[in-house]
Order: C-alpha cells, then sequence, then structure tokens
C-alpha cells in the first residue's frame, strides 16, 4: 500500500531556529504532495502543494518545501521558528491511479517552539 | 464570507445511539470528504462524495453512513455499529477532485459515554 512517513511524532526548537519537518513517500512515480498545517482543536489548514512546476515550493507564513525525487521526500523548513508555528503538521499525498481522490495523511508532527 | 462549517464543536452521546454530524460549505465545490483523527494516527478517510447523489467508501467506513441530497451539505451519522466512535471529525471540501486543494472545516469531537 502506498504510504507516506512523518520522521519524528515532536519536534522541539528555540524561537528563531531553523524547523525541519521531515517527510516521505512510497512511489517511483512524483505523487501530488501537499503540507498542512492545525492548530489545537481545528481544522486543517493548507501551507503548500508540490504541482510539478518548481521543486522548491514556497509557502504561507514563511515555510517552503524542496521536492527531492531521488530521496523520495518532501521535507518543509522555516529560517527562523516564531512562537506562533507551534502546532502539529501534516504531510499529504495523493498517489495516481486508482483511488486518486484520496489524500493520505502522515501521522502528523507536533512542533513546539522554546522561547 | 465563504467557508465551511461543522455542527456543533463538541457532542456528546450514549453508547448505542446513533449519532449525527453536520457539513455544510458555500463554496460551491463539487467534492465533500469526511476524516476521523485520533491522537498520533494522522488523518483517516471516512466517505467522499464527487457530486451529488454520489458518494463513495474511504479506508474507514465500516459503522458510518452519509448523504448528499444537496452540493453545499454533506452529513455523517455514526452509527451504533461504529466499535469506537470517540474522535475528532474533521469535514472538507474541494472545488472539484483529483489535485484541488481541500479545505477544511473546524471539526466536531465526538464522545461517547
Amino acid at each position: 500500500a502506498q504510504s507516506v512517513t512523518q520522521l519524528g511524532s515532536h519536534v522541539s526548537v528555540s524561537e528563531g531556529a531553523l524547523v525541519l519537518l521531515r517527510c516521505n513517500y512510497s512511489s517511483s512515480v512524483p505523487p501530488y504532495l501537499s503540507w498542512y498545517v492545525q492548530y489545537p482543536n481545528q481544522g486543517l489548514q493548507l501551507l503548500l502543494k508540490y504541482t510539478s512546476a518548481a521543486t522548491l515550493v514556497k509557502g504561507i507564513n514563511g515555510f517552503e518545501a524542496e521536492f527531492k525525487k531521488s530521496e523520495t521526500s518532501f521535507h518543509l523548513t522555516k529560517p527562523s521558528a516564531h512562537m506562533s508555528d507551534a502546532a502539529e503538521y501534516f504531510c499529504a499525498v495523493r498517489y495516481s491511479g486508482a483511488g486518486s481522490y484520496q489524500l493520505t495523511f502522515g501521522k502528523g508532527t507536533k512542533l513546539s517552539v522554546i522561547p | 464570507d465563504g467557508g465551511i462549517t461543522q455542527s456543533p464543536k463538541y457532542l456528546f452521546r450514549k453508547e448505542g445511539q446513533n449519532v449525527t454530524l453536520s457539513c455544510e460549505q458555500n463554496l460551491n465545490h463539487d467534492a465533500m470528504y469526511w476524516y476521523r483523527q485520533d491522537p498520533g494516527q494522522g488523518l483517516r478517510l471516512i466517505y467522499y462524495s464527487q457530486i451529488v447523489n454520489d458518494f463513495q467508501k474511504g479506508d474507514i467506513a465500516e459503522g458510518y453512513s452519509v448523504s448528499r441530497e444537496k452540493k453545499e451539505s454533506f452529513p455523517l451519522t455514526v452509527t451504533s455499529a461504529q466499535k469506537n466512535p470517540t474522535a475528532f471529525y474533521l469535514c472538507a471540501s474541494s472545488l472539484k477532485g483529483g489535485v484541488d486543494t481541500q479545505y477544511f472545516g473546524p471539526g466536531t469531537r465526538l464522545t461517547v459515554l
């Protein structure tokens, strides 16, 4: 079965430090990739998505992600963490073929920002 | 102000009772989705609908039912057959299906006592 793996269920960074959240997918065919953010007891909000136009994708709130086919990865980064970035982040993948309307979500990474 | 509304925010039910969660969107989207979220599990697809009067099962449809009689509404019923219904339920919609961005509602937290 196709899957998406987020390494690290919980990541802590200091305010102002680099944020790196990891996402790997399992397919030889580049899928549709996206990152969502969820604040406590709220729905999900799209941060960014890969559309094959460029391997480096810029999103909202200063986040960006780079698609690396050779590594089957789509890691999320932000140069300088802010307290307001504390939330849970989900990588989502849509694979082509049967069931292509379905998004497969990773299990999430909870980001804590230390003052 | 366009968006997706889910009601209620919190819902409590006794074991063995059916309960219906509301999802309404005024974005004029064709496709709608229901997800279940459990701590540390990510989101899992329950049902989705690409068009009015049509819907398909997702990965965990057992114990759930849906209807899509109107474009803007996609209610989810959690039946007594669902073994572990306590969870956070999220509704989403997209313009069409495929690679269109999914927009999420605020969620309903269901607790079965």
